[in-house]
């Protein structure tokens, strides 16, 4: 059963354009959803966080909407940069089941110069 | 660097053997997770803990895997007579309890099993 679901495996845009990565779930529980960034052997990086009662939230060139109705999360990256080329995964959290992340399958970013 | 640690880094071994990794958290952190990620999916939970309590184990975590936290600082994850569907990236994050969902990640292990 998966809970969270990045549908496109990757994703190509041009430096200084607008990258859109998308995730969409199925548990209305999730209290918070996060999104983190993946290198090459290395551990994911948090980035951005929403909690399930906004629908937006910016940080600098990052921002996540959500969309409760849709059961939809973006994150919008203006503008694109070729260090932004990583992995990119979606994860939900429920506070009553211990904080533990559930995880989309990731989208792979490549920003090219 | 206050950051999450996990040693070691890469771990090769035979099936059959036993394996133990460690995981050392960003020292105020009194939650500590523990995932596994294999080759193109996303991280999967195994257990967490709160301070020394282990509070939940997935179902993944086959009785061959054990979790310590004993002084509610480092955790040690082992694994017993190694299977090659063991191998894989386990991941160590650590959080505040009272933001237990915004979670560090260390480097990860990697564990191969031959």
């Amino acid at each position: 059963d998966q809970q969270v679901k990045q549908n496109s495996p990757s994703l190509s845009v041009q430096e200084g354009r607008i990258s859109i990565l998308n995730c969409d779930y199925t548990n209305s529980m999730f209290d918070y959803f996060l999104w983190y960034k993946k290198y090459p052997a290395e551990g994911p990086t948090f980035l951005i966080s929403i909690s399930s009662i906004k629908d937006k939230n910016e940080d600098g060139r990052f921002t996540v909407f959500l969309n409760k109705s849709a059961k939809h999360l973006s994150l919008h990256i203006v503008p694109s940069q070729p260090g932004d080329s990583a992995v990119y995964f979606c994860a939900a959290s429920q506070i009553r089941q211990g904080g533990k992340l559930i995880f989309g399958q990731g989208t792979e970013l490549s920003v090219k110069p | 660097d206050t950051g999450v640690s996990q040693n070691p880094r890469h771990k090769i071994t035979k099936r059959g053997q036993n394996v133990t990794f460690r995981c050392d958290p960003i020292s105020e952190h009194n939650r500590l997770y523990w995932y596994r990620q294999t080759l193109g999916q996303g991280p999967e939970f195994l257990t967490y803990f709160q301070n020394e309590a282990q509070l939940e184990k997935s179902r993944l975590l086959s009785d061959r895997f054990s979790a310590e936290r004993p002084k509610g600082s480092f955790s040690t994850l082992e694994i017993q007579r190694t299977e090659q569907g063991d191998s894989a990236m386990y991941l160590c994050a650590s959080s505040l309890g009272s933001t237990p969902y915004e979670q560090y990640f260390g480097p990860g292990t990697r564990l191969t099993v031959t």
